[in-house]
Order: structure tokens, then sequence, then C-alpha cells
């Protein structure tokens, strides 16, 4: 079992729709959760980041986490063809807890104009 | 703010020869910087993490003898391909984080092509 997983996707959604991304983590230990974008042929860009259980926001986009659940999400409200990229979400701070992100395969999102 | 820094942010060069990446934060000190390697259409992979000081932490599969790390401050961390090879063609990125800053954030990325 991978100890953060997505769905690779691609997911695609139309233009003002909201795109739902989802995340699971496997190391119940871990303390912190982001949410990084990347457009093709780039580096990844922090959205996000969360730490308690709930959710957050930030303009378009809410994070959510569910620490029962081992459970991350990410919406992206008014979806825009600008958001179309790959979105990989990360924990940290897990048993091993040596300040490394542990980054899952990334979701493909896709919004058609 | 959390702005980091790579140069070159593309090089060309002839297989044999060593190829040095500079990354750099521009607003914050650093106390620990992350090498990446990611392949066309494959996720990330950490190759090393590095202390201001201290010698990297090599990921299992990485030669440490053929990339060379230095985080010599803390706002500066080197990685040196040694004698690059075809295979090592590859897009390269650093990210940085730091004691006010515990986000990673990551530089734009280097692109090395080896002939």
């Amino acid at each position: 079992q991978k100890e953060v997983e997505q769905n690779s996707g691609p997911l695609s959604v139309p233009e003002g729709a909201i795109a739902s991304l989802n995340c699971t983590y496997s190391d119940r230990g871990s303390q912190s959760f982001f949410w990084y974008r990347q457009y093709s042929g780039k580096s990844p860009e922090l959205i996000m980041s969360i730490y308690s259980n709930g959710d957050k926001e930030d303009g378009r986009f809410t994070a959510q986490l569910n620490k029962a659940s081992q459970y991350v999400s990410l919406l992206i409200r008014d979806s825009q063809p600008s958001d179309s990229a790959t979105y990989l979400c990360a924990s940290k701070g897990g048993s091993s807890n040596t300040g490394k992100l542990i980054f899952g395969q990334g979701t493909t999102l896709q919004v058609k104009p | 703010g959390a702005v980091v820094s790579q140069h070159p942010s593309r090089v060309i060069c002839k297989s044999g020869t060593s190829v040095k990446i500079e990354c750099r934060s521009l607003d914050f000190q650093a106390t620990t910087m992350f090498w990446y390697r990611q392949f066309p259409k494959q996720s990330l992979m950490l190759m090393a993490t590095s202390n201001e000081g201290s010698k990297a932490t090599y990921e299992q599969g990485v030669e440490k003898d053929k990339f060379l790390i230095n985080h010599a401050s803390l706002t500066l961390s080197t990685l040196t391909v040694t004698s690059a090879h075809p295979e090592d063609s590859s897009f390269y990125i650093c990210s940085a984080s730091g004691t006010s800053r515990e986000t990673q954030y990551f530089g734009p990325g280097t692109r090395l092509l080896v002939l």
C-alpha cells in the first residue's frame, strides 16, 4: 500500500463546476498535509496546507482534512481552464518524522471550456 | 514571500562532463533543502535531503558520489551531477523549508539534457 494515494485521473469537469480531488494516507502519525499544483513542464506550486481536522478555505480552494478517516481533499469552485494541471497531495510528519514530504502520484485535472 | 530560485533553468552538456545546479532561498533562511528528480510523465522522486552545514541524506538507490550536494549556507544548496550521462537527463527540482517556513517551497526546476 502506498503511503499517500490519489486517483491518477484524468478528472474532467466543465468550466464553472466544482472539482473534487481526493487523497488518502496510511500513516496515522502524519501531522501536516499539502496540496501542490503542477503544470506540465513546471515545478510544483503550493496551493494549500492544512493541519487540523475540518475545512480551510482560500479563495476558490477549500482543503478538507479528516484524520479519523485518513482522508484529505481539495475542492476547486468555479473551475477554470487555467486550473487544468496535475494536483499533488503530500503528507509530512509521519512515523519517520524526517521532514520529508510523502507525495501521492497526482491527479490530472482537465477543465473543459 | 517564500521564493526559491534555481540556476540554470536549462543546461545542455556533453556526456562525461559535470554540471552544477544552484538552489537559493531568496527571502527566508532554509534550514533544510531537498533535491528531486522528475522524468517525463512520472512522479517527483526525492533524491536527497540536505541540512545546512551537514552532509546530505540520500534516498535509497541514489549514488552520493554521482550526485554531490553541498548546503554551505542557509540560503544556498548546490547539486553537482558528476560525469553526466544521457540517462541523467531529467528535470531537477529543489525545494526549501525553514524554521519560519515549515512548508516546502519549490524552485522553478532545472532541465538537464546530456548528449
